[in-house]
């Protein structure tokens, strides 16, 4: 089945600092990579979709110029949180399309493991 | 109102039991259905998914969609401790994004 990894798993920093976060797929290509943000308790919520060689689009309310997405390669998505806060820390998730995957109409959503953000 | 509503539980249940997990939403635009599992502190894995109203079986698990009433639903027979995990329901459109629900945080007890 389709792989999606996210590195770092665990990432703790200090208040003003940036944080790059990774997501590969590791036996397809992705033409879309989604970026989701999960809060204790509650739902993922989309921060943006990323598409290869081109601008990501974020949805409203999230800060394109806090978090920086940049998409590379159809196997690499980055996602970095600049100059991140306490109130930043969350589980980030990724996740990619497999277009060979095509499932009820829609590429197929593979998520990755996450990373969890904490910052002091 | 929210575009997808589910029951955040927790709900448990004992070793065995049919489990009914269920999901609402408000947008007749929505064409397909996904349903997620995620254990704690991982990402969510595909669990199955449906685009047209009736059921979908795979083994243990069954996916029922209503879209008339809109209304989606997620039957798990005969539950093991494994299955102990939060159930996301996530509708979704033409533009390939999946809006998800809350979670319903399941428990089977051994």
């Amino acid at each position: 089945g389709a792989v999606v990894s996210q590195h770092p798993s665990r990432v703790i920093c200090k208040s003003g600092t940036s944080v790059k976060i990774e997501c590969r797929s590791l036996d397809f290509q992705a033409t879309t990579m989604f970026w989701y943000r999960q809060f204790p308790k509650q739902s993922l919520m989309l921060m943006a979709t990323s598409n290869e060689g081109s601008k990501a689009t974020y949805e409203q309310g999230v800060e394109k110029d806090k978090f920086l997405i940049n998409h590379a390669s159809l196997t690499l998505s980055t996602l970095t949180v600049t100059s991140a806060h306490p109130e930043d820390s969350s589980f980030y998730i990724c996740s990619a399309t497999d277009p060979s995957g095509r499932a009820a109409g829609t590429d197929t959503q593979y998520f990755g493991p996450g990373t969890r953000l904490t910052v002091l | 109102q929210k575009e997808v509503e589910q029951d955040p539980g927790p709900l448990s249940v004992p070793e065995g039991a049919i489990v009914s997990l269920n999901c609402t939403y408000s947008n007749s635009a929505f064409q397909y259905f996904m349903w997620y599992r995620q254990y704690s502190r991982k990402g969510p894995e595909l669990l199955m998914y449906t685009y047209s109203s009736g059921n979908k079986e795979d083994g243990r698990f069954t996916a029922q969609v209503d879209k008339s009433s809109k209304y989606i639903s997620l039957f798990i027979r005969d539950s093991q401790p494994s299955d102990s995990a939060t159930y996301l329901c996530a509708p979704g459109g033409a533009t390939n994004k999946l809006i998800f629900g809350t979670g319903t945080l399941l428990a089977v007890q051994p």
